[in-house]
């Protein structure tokens, strides 16, 4: 069965700070995909990254980075210089590539990480 | 581009009645659609694997009689909470993958719908 962990439940920092939340995850699967996902207040999931358990290259998109280990089974997410708009839960998730008998498979959750920043 | 909508936004419902949920892709085409639950707080929780033309696959421990679930069209799924009670409120969310992409490309996440049975 598929696991992902996030064990920070809530992380609290002043703007411009930087910050990093941990996703650890278990699976059996040699082929899978991980996801990040900022949900704001709204409710409306936000997609940031989808990476495939091949590619463990790191991968930065602005203030934005995500460290992918296989080693460690961990994708962390790291912002950089935090801003009050990056107040949201993040969940990370995980894929496993195909069900068996085939088809597309839904996604497991961590339980999220609420990021607060303070101005 | 990929955009995915649901109606209605929120819905309140006495104990008893239906409550039917519509996901639609608004510029693509869906053969797999995604339904969640998320409890306030809490993480979002797969109830089942809606695909056109064939019948939804449920998670375990998610009735199948109570939530019935419809993929009539590559761009619409139903999910109809039947005899809805107070422990059914929750947000229930969509998703939906590209047919274009392969079974394992990204999901597009509708903005959620929120049931609160009194």
């Amino acid at each position: 069965a598929q696991k992902v962990t996030q064990a920070q439940t809530e992380i609290s920092v002043v703007e411009k700070e930087d910050v990093t939340l941990d996703c650890v995850y278990e699976t059996r699967d040699t082929t899978y995909y991980l996801f990040w996902y900022k949900q704001p207040p709204s409710g409306e999931l936000v997609f940031l990254i989808r990476r495939n358990s091949f590619d463990e290259q790191n991968e930065i998109s602005g203030r934005y980075s995500w460290n992918f280990q296989k080693s460690t089974s961990s994708f962390n997410f790291t912002i950089t210089a935090s801003q009050v708009v990056d107040s949201a839960v993040y969940f990370c998730a995980l894929s496993e590539a195909y069900r068996s008998g085939g088809g597309a498979d839904g996604l497991t959750f961590g339980k999220g990480t609420h990021l607060i920043i303070q101005p | 581009g990929a955009v995915v909508s649901q109606h209605p936004s929120w819905v309140i419902c006495k104990s008893g009645t239906s409550v039917k949920i519509e996901c639609r892709s608004l510029d693509f085409q869906a053969t797999t659609m995604f339904w969640y639950r998320q409890f306030p707080k809490q993480s979002l929780m797969l109830m089942a694997t809606s695909n056109e033309g064939s019948k939804a696959t449920y998670e375990q421990g998610v009735e199948k009689d109570k939530f019935l679930i419809n993929h009539a069209s590559l761009t619409l799924s139903t999910l109809t909470v039947t005899s809805a009670h107070p422990e059914d409120s929750s947000f229930y969310i969509c998703s939906a993958i590209p047919r274009s992409g392969g079974a394992t490309d990204t999901q597009y996440f509708g903005p959620g719908t929120r049931l609160t049975v009194l």
